[in-house]
């Protein structure tokens, strides 16, 4: 069965730190999608980025960067120089199979302070 | 049409009452998900609909719940009799095949 851990419940950082975001998942396909989601206080999810499983290249978007490891089945999200509006709660997912639906982990709680 | 959208984003109601969810995917999105998120947890999945047939439904969507897409376009989602542990935000999201697009969601709590 598909399962999405992320491990960091709650983070908490002062302005302008670099913080990182674990995700592990397990899965027994070999063809799968991982994703990151952001969900304001709003409520509503913001997709981030979609990476498939053939694809182990990292991605850097702004201040945004993504580590893909499939040996170790991690799918890591970093955030340079962080500020307060990145303060929200990230979620990890995992998608296979033909219906391609999402397996979330819990969520991390991330508060950036001025 | 820039998103998602569902209707009411709010819903009290008193256990035992039906309510009815309404979401309006992105247009020409052939997929369309339902998700609950209940506090402090990831979103899971109820089911999804292939245009307008259901394909794949959760074990978590007991005989209480029923989803529709009628015509392809928007989908409903109806909960009979309902109970305190429904209460929840129930998601929708859409897709042509890549990355799913969520809507606001709809919170519900019964009372």
């Amino acid at each position: 069965a598909q399962k999405v851990t992320q491990a960091q419940t709650e983070i908490s950082v002062v302005e302008k730190e670099d913080v990182t975001l674990d995700c592990v998942y397990e899965t027994r396909d070999t063809t799968y999608y991982l994703f990151w989601y952001k969900q304001p206080p709003s409520g509503e999810l913001v997709f981030l980025i979609r990476r498939n499983s053939f694809d182990e290249q990292n991605e850097i978007s702004g201040r945004y960067s993504w580590n893909f490891q499939k040996s170790t089945s991690s799918f890591n999200f970093t955030i340079t120089a962080s500020q307060v509006v990145d303060s929200a709660v990230y979620f990890c997912a995992l998608s296979e199979g033909g219906a391609q639906k999402l397996v979330f982990g819990q969520g991390t709680r991330l508060t950036i302070n001025p | 049409d820039t998103g998602v959208s569902q209707d009411p984003r709010h819903k009290i109601t008193k256990r035992g009452q039906n309510v009815t969810f309404r979401c309006d995917p992105i247009s020409e999105h052939n997929r369309l998900y339902w998700y609950r998120q209940t506090l402090g947890q990831g979103p899971e999945f109820l089911t999804y609909f292939q245009n307008e047939a259901q394909l794949e439904k959760s074990r978590l969507l007991s005989d209480r719940f029923s989803a529709e897409r009628p015509k392809g376009s928007f989908s409903t989602l109806e909960i009979q009799r309902t109970e305190q542990g429904d209460s929840a935000m129930y998601l929708c999201a859409s897709t042509e095949g890549n990355e799913q697009f969520f809507g606001p969601g709809t919170r519900l709590t019964v009372l």
